[in-house]
């Protein structure tokens, strides 16, 4: 099947900073990506779709100026999360659809002290 | 978001019993997808179901998609400790609006040797 990847897959900063996290479809091209956000046992729940070439499209109550998105090719979707929290902290998986399906990359975890 | 019912919640078997769990809608899709999440790894995708009535194996795994199109169930045959994970269902209208994947509240096996 195809292959997403994700980076880095862990990453601890401090409350304030940014943090930027790329998603790569390794071979295959992807116009669409999307990205989640995943509480300890609890399902995937999507942030935003990410459109290569134009503006992301985000989820009700997703802020799109704290999740910044920028898929500037078919093959890399990057999101920043920008003055990070604490309760930013959690478990952020990007997947890149094929044709009706869509693959997931290994996830990142985010730690915000 | 819209989620879609998943069940059952947890099973916890004996190695080499069959496993059964299903998911329902309140809508109808057009494309029903089976991931299998590990601890701290991204869904990999176990089955994809693209026609109402649709009989798909993979391997120990076979899945349907329900003439309704609102439904859809995976069983496990055999099963053995590496099974163990997090099943997630996944349902999805592509070409349409929304053109979203909603997820399946996930099914947790663990599985006795």
């Amino acid at each position: 099947g195809a292959v997403v990847s994700q980076h880095p897959s862990r990453v601890i900063c401090k409350s304030g900073t940014s943090v930027k996290i790329e998603c790569r479809s390794l071979d295959f091209q992807a116009t669409t990506m999307f990205w989640y956000r995943q509480f300890p046992k609890q399902s995937l729940m999507l942030m935003a779709t990410s459109n290569e070439g134009s503006k992301a499209t985000y989820e009700q109550g997703v802020e799109k100026d704290k999740f910044l998105i920028n898929h500037a090719s078919l093959t890399l979707s990057t999101l920043t999360v920008t003055s990070a929290h604490p309760e930013d902290s959690s478990f952020y998986i990007c997947s890149a659809r094929e044709g009706w399906t869509q693959y997931f990359g290994p996830g990142t975890r985010l730690l915000v002290l | 978001g819209q989620q879609l019912n998943q069940s059952p919640q947890s099973m916890f078997i004996q190695e080499g019993e069959d496993v059964s769990m299903n998911c329902t809608s309140s809508s109808i899709f057009n494309t029903w997808l089976w991931y299998k999440q590990d601890p701290g790894e991204g869904p990999v995708l176990l089955i994809a179901l693209y026609k109402a009535g649709e009989l798909t194996s993979n391997g120990r795994l076979t899945a349907q998609f329900g003439i309704t199109r609102k439904d859809s169930f995976l069983n496990i045959s055999a099963s053995i400790p590496s099974d163990v994970g997090i099943y997630f269902c996944a349902g999805q209208n592509y070409g349409g609006a929304t053109n979203k994947l909603i997820f399946g509240t996930g099914t947790l096996l663990a599985v006795q040797p």
